[in-house]
């Protein structure tokens, strides 16, 4: 367990739903990153947070796609009107500043059917 | 564009064995790199990292080896025991924080 929990841990969802994840962070952990990750690949880099502020965005991330960090805590990432193609394990990970390991969460596996 | 990759997608070794997993990447700008292992139905962790102002760093059982003349970065693991089954991953760092992921080796390992 590496301290960054997230919620839901198994998602199944039918298609044109919306669908909305939390992250848990670190608690003193100021970075947060989502990442999307399909079966046999690496994770790829969605966004990233640093406090509340989303300073990047990957051009994965589509219009149906918003991740917010409100309070520079807890993160939401929120997939509007799914398609089968969002179906992935989407994971969630902190650091403590810059040049620092990121710790990740044990991830969000959402189907859309 | 910028990639890690990794030359074998499946290594299986004997239990007792020392396991040599490689990884190739791209941006020669790049200089940090971790390891991390992943089991099934878990985020990745940690198992060790590098900065390219060193050839060789060496944990519990795990050494990092980076060659950065021919751009490829390796793990091995000494003694390798059931435990150490899963996916590893190498990831290269660019700037401050974005992580580029390899495709990912699967190691087995044989009682």
């Amino acid at each position: 367990d590496t301290g960054v929990s997230q919620n839901p841990r198994h998602k199944i969802t039918k298609r044109g739903q919306n669908v909305t994840f939390r992250c848990d962070p670190i608690s003193e952990h100021n970075r947060l990153y989502w990442y999307r990750q399909t079966l046999g690949q690496g994770p790829e880099f969605l966004t990233y947070f640093q406090n509340e502020a989303q300073l990047e965005k990957s051009r994965l991330l589509s219009d149906r796609f918003s991740a917010e960090r409100p309070k520079g805590s807890f993160s939401t990432l929120e997939i509007q009107r799914t398609e089968q193609g969002d179906s992935a394990m989407y994971l969630c990970a902190s650091s403590l500043g810059p040049r620092n390991e990121q710790f990740f969460g044990p991830g969000t596996r959402l189907t859309v059917l | 564009g910028e990639s890690v990759g990794l030359h074998l997608p499946t290594l299986s070794v004997q239990e007792g064995d020392n396991s040599i997993i490689n990884c190739a990447y791209s941006n020669s700008a790049s200089d940090y790199f971790i390891w991390y292992k992943q089991e099934s139905g878990k985020g990745p962790q940690f198992i060790i990292d590098i900065r390219s102002n060193m050839d060789k760093r060496q944990g519990q059982r795990v050494t990092v080896l980076l060659n950065k003349t021919v751009k490829h970065l390796s793990l091995q693991i000494a003694a390798t025991q059931p435990g150490d089954s899963a996916v590893y991953f190498c990831a290269e760092i660019i700037g401050t924080y974005k992580y580029i992921f390899g495709t990912g080796t699967r190691l087995k390992v044989l009682a």
